[in-house]
């Protein structure tokens, strides 16, 4: 179906580690986005790529789309406390509908806890 | 954030019965959109708005259907609860259809817990 896998489900990491989150398709991927949500809040867009191996970084958070634009990686160096909250990558796919407008599907999210 | 407001913000209620949760925007977005999120399925598309009495269906529709008479209002209907319809429901909104392009940025709502006994 249209999806997109994400992995790990949950990471632990001590505070000042590196962490890194991956989003697989099956099918090749017209574009990417990265959300983020705090424990109890609501999802907040990060960034868009669409570019074959495009890279983008907003200051500790390094954002990667795959050669083959199958996969997407999130990768936040030096974690601290206000980096906790599970992060969801999403891409747009045809609706289920059949309609033929498209729809933003996310993946499952992995959920980040940092020990202080 | 984006002006967008939900209500209730929690609700419990019982099966059987129908619930109607509110989303309202003051950002004048064209596109509108219902989600649920639940633990280990992230956020799945229930239905969605193109404009003013222009909805479809996302992948989780049966058991739902919504109204947009307005730009600024998405209400989604539970029109006889169940229990396997407890979730957190988020909407969203954007200025720009998804799109074999991308979708430009989601705007989400605080969201509405519901608890159907």
């Amino acid at each position: 179906g249209q999806q997109v896998m994400q992995i790990p489900q949950y990471q632990h990491v001590q505070e000042g580690e590196d962490f890194t989150t991956y989003c697989n398709s099956s099918t090749t991927l017209s574009n990417i986005q990265w959300y983020k949500q705090r424990p109890g809040g609501h999802p907040v867009f990060l960034i868009q790529l669409v570019k074959s191996g495009e890279v983008k970084k907003q200051k500790r958070l390094t954002f990667q789309f795959g050669e083959a634009k199958k996969n997407s990686s999130l990768h936040i160096t030096a974690t601290q406390t206000t980096d906790v909250g599970t992060y969801f990558c999403a891409s747009t796919f045809l609706s289920y509908s059949g309609a033929g407008s498209y729809q933003l599907t996310f993946g499952k999210g992995t959920k980040l806890s940092v020990i202080p | 954030d984006a002006g967008i407001t939900q209500s209730p913000r929690h609700k419990v209620t019982e099966t059987g019965t129908p619930v109607t949760l509110r989303c309202h925007q003051t950002e004048n977005h064209r596109y509108m959109y219902w989600y649920r999120q639940d633990p280990g399925h992230g956020l799945r598309l229930i239905h969605y708005s193109y404009g003013v009495k222009d909805t479809d269906k996302g992948e989780v529709s049966d058991g739902y259907s919504v109204s947009r008479s307005k730009t600024e209002d998405f209400l989604l209907t539970l029109e006889s609860a169940t229990s396997s319809q407890t979730s957190v429901y988020f909407c969203a909104i954007s200025e720009a259809r998804p799109s074999s392009l991308g979708q430009e940025t989601q705007y989400f709502g605080p969201g509405t817990r519901l608890l159907v006994l």
